[in-house]
């Protein structure tokens, strides 16, 4: 079973619409991330949360908001969905007892706005 | 602040040449460096890692080593294979409280 789940894998939605991904882990780590990838520009920070009560804003969080719901979940939300929101997703975990920070990815989530 | 830069792709190889992509890094104090890989259609996953100066992380004939001197850490494999076809991430985690990743080199092996 993966460790890091991402649900839907693949959504097309209408400009205007809200969205939200789900991210789910097994691993018990207390930090998770929300990255955005487009090709040639590499991985994007959104937004990351290093414990339930702890969340804070990446570099491109305009347009874009999350919820902690517990240390295992973490959802990012489209509130009014774009054409140039049209990416890949990738939430991803770290374990801050870790002394090397390495994270752990899901599978993503290709989103295609409309 | 921290930041990451490597070798812009694509890199198009044939099966069992040597591979190079170069990745050099600006952070303070003692980084901890990463190269991932990302298979298509996949996420990333962790390939190697090094923590300290003239640290060497393998894996799956990989090697990369952590050179403060030159501030690098260069990906290599003596002979790649089509399976090895992927985007490969440089990464550091120093003193940010989050990792930095540089933009991707894509790699393309022919049969």
């Amino acid at each position: 079973d993966a460790d890091v789940t991402q649900t839907p894998r693949n959504r097309i939605t209408k400009t205007g619409k809200r969205i939200m991904l789900e991210c789910s882990q097994t691993k018990g780590h207390d930090r998770m991330y929300w990255y955005r990838q487009d090709p040639g520009l590499g991985l994007q920070l959104i937004y990351y949360s290093f414990d339930v009560k702890d969340i804070n804003k990446g570099e491109i969080s305009d347009g874009y908001s999350v919820s902690r719901q517990a240390q295992a979940k973490f959802s990012l939300s489209l509130e009014s969905a774009i054409p140039n929101q049209t990416a890949l997703y990738f939430c991803a975990t770290s374990d801050s007892r870790q002394r090397s920070f390495e994270q752990y990815f899901g599978p993503g989530t290709r989103l295609t706005v409309t | 602040g921290d930041s990451v830069t490597q070798m812009e792709g694509p890199v198009t190889l044939s099966e069992e040449a040597f591979l190079t992509i170069n990745c050099t890094y600006t952070a303070t104090g003692y980084p901890s460096l990463f190269w991932y890989v990302q298979y298509p259609g996949e996420g990333l996953q962790l390939l190697l890692k090094a923590t300290k100066a003239d640290d060497k992380g393998s894996n799956k004939g990989f090697e990369a080593t952590y050179r403060k001197e030159t501030t690098s850490f260069h990906l290599e494999k003596g002979s790649v294979q089509v399976s090895d076809s992927a985007v490969y991430f440089c990464a550091l985690k120093g003193g940010s409280y989050i990792p930095t990743f540089g933009r991707g080199t894509s790699l393309i092996v022919h049969p």
